[in-house]
């Protein structure tokens, strides 16, 4: 069965440089979320969509922002990267937005 | 903001024993989810409990929702080494667009 396929899985940047982060969600699902997991820690939400409509927002720095296209992918832009953004960033997509949650492999940031 | 606490943070058992956490919100919810998160991988959906009193079991596991749909647990019975992992519930509070990760248990068991 088709999975939430992230790209890349691993990823080095430099401080204050840009990444872009990208999900594609399982084929029908129609709501998209993105998640920051640090070392240890639980997975904190920064953004979801519904229909391509941004519906939820949580700790995501303004240096971040994100868009899910007319083809449901989504992408996370992260910019004037810091070391503290390094991170494994989750991905994850549902068919609805009380369903439960399927999870990509994530993309692992490092900042350096 | 709503926040959704569990516990213990760690525990470890000796294979065979039986396993508990417990999860907290700080407001009603509307539905509770349960993840397993293996080490180096991504949390993986077990389950979601949307009923107030809602006893759900899979195999050794059994998940219950609070009365007051404001907190969960999750049982495992006889743990065995293919357990180990960290198991995290999420919230979703009523008209929340998204369910917020409790800080999950981590389990080892020793064989």
């Amino acid at each position: 069965a088709a999975g939430v396929i992230q790209s890349p899985r691993h990823l080095i940047k430099e401080k204050r440089e840009t990444a872009t982060l990208k999900c594609y969600p399982i084929p029908r699902h129609d709501t998209v979320y993105w998640y920051q997991q640090g070392p240890g820690q639980d997975p904190q939400f920064l953004i979801s969509f519904y229909e391509k409509m941004q519906s939820d927002k949580g700790s995501i720095p303004d240096r971040f922002s994100a868009q899910q296209f007319s083809d449901y992918h989504s992408e996370l832009n992260m910019s004037s990267l810091e070391l503290g953004d390094s991170a494994l960033y989750f991905c994850a997509s549902s068919l609805g937005q009380g369903r439960g949650y399927t999870f990509g492999s994530g993309t692992r940031l490092t900042v350096v | 903001g709503q926040q959704v606490m569990q516990i213990p943070q760690y525990q470890h058992v000796q294979e065979g024993e039986d396993f508990t956490t417990y999860c907290n919100s700080s407001t009603t919810l509307s539905n509770i989810q349960w993840y397993k998160q293996r080490p180096g991988g991504h949390p993986v959906f077990l389950i979601q409990l949307v009923k107030s009193g809602e006893v759900k079991k899979q195999k050794r596991l059994t998940f219950q929702f609070g009365e007051a749909k404001k907190n969960s647990s999750l049982h495992i019975t006889a743990t065995q080494t293919t357990d180990v992992g960290t198991y995290f519930c999420a919230g979703r509070a009523t008209n929340a667009g998204k369910s917020t990760f409790g800080d999950g248990t981590t389990l080892t068991v020793k064989p």
